[in-house]
């Protein structure tokens, strides 16, 4: 089967970093995304990392390692409106725009 | 350009019901996907459309079809409702291969 793994909550001030991990089991695994949702509303695209490494985004990098199957959203300057659900999300069947999300992380930012 | 428009917002339904979710895609998109999502939960893939045929299913009971029109939107419906079935219904749009784009979703409540 496959699964994606995250810690359920962060908690982090203003102005801090924080670091959201996510690890997986998947076969035939390619490539992984993050996604933002705030109070149950739409999710919205953050991140794809297709290879291994570093991809950044203004204030958000994503980061993927296939061979440790792990990978991690980091929130740089983090502000009040960055509170939200976060959900790592992998390939399904091998097609990037069918999606297996990861359990979630609610990062709440506190003043 | 339009986002991905859904109705109904929310609903009420009891045990045994019907139910029929719309979904108007981003204008462009020719796939559109549902996911489920659960409370406190990630959501999951129930299944596309591509072009008015199904591109893929998750785990989920044929009770639960669907449906794609050439203008690109989509039903979903969902035959005997199950109190289990009581959850947040996104659909989303893309332009294979890429981000997905989603609704606000449609909240269903099973009494």
């Amino acid at each position: 089967g496959q699964s994606l793994e995250q810690p359920s909550e962060v908690t982090a001030v203003e102005g801090a970093i924080v670091q959201i991990n996510c690890t997986y089991q998947t076969s035939g695994f390619y490539g992984l995304s993050w996604y933002q949702q705030h109070d149950g509303g739409a999710p919205t695209f953050l991140s794809y990392n297709a290879l291994d490494g570093l991809e950044e985004t203004g204030r958000f990098s994503s980061f993927l390692s296939r061979s440790d199957s792990y990978g991690y959203l980091l929130l740089q300057e983090l502000q009040m409106k960055d509170s939200a659900s976060y959900f790592c999300a992998g390939p399904y069947g091998g097609a990037t725009n069918k999606l297996i999300f990861g359990t979630g992380t609610l990062l709440a930012v506190q003043p | 350009e339009t986002g991905v428009t859904q109705s109904p917002t929310h609903l009420i339904k009891t045990r045994g019901q019907q139910v029929t979710l719309r979904c108007s895609s981003q204008s462009g998109h020719n796939t559109v996907s549902w996911y489920q999502q659960a409370l406190g939960q990630g959501p999951q893939f129930i299944f596309q459309y591509y072009r008015e045929e199904e591109n893929g299913r998750g785990n989920f009971p044929p009770r639960f079809s669907g449906l794609q029109f050439p203008n690109y939107s989509s039903e979903l419906n969902v035959n005997a409702l199950e109190l289990d079935d009581s959850a947040l219904y996104l659909c989303a749009s893309s332009l294979p291969p890429g981000e997905l784009f989603f609704g606000e979703g449609s909240r269903l409540t099973v009494l």
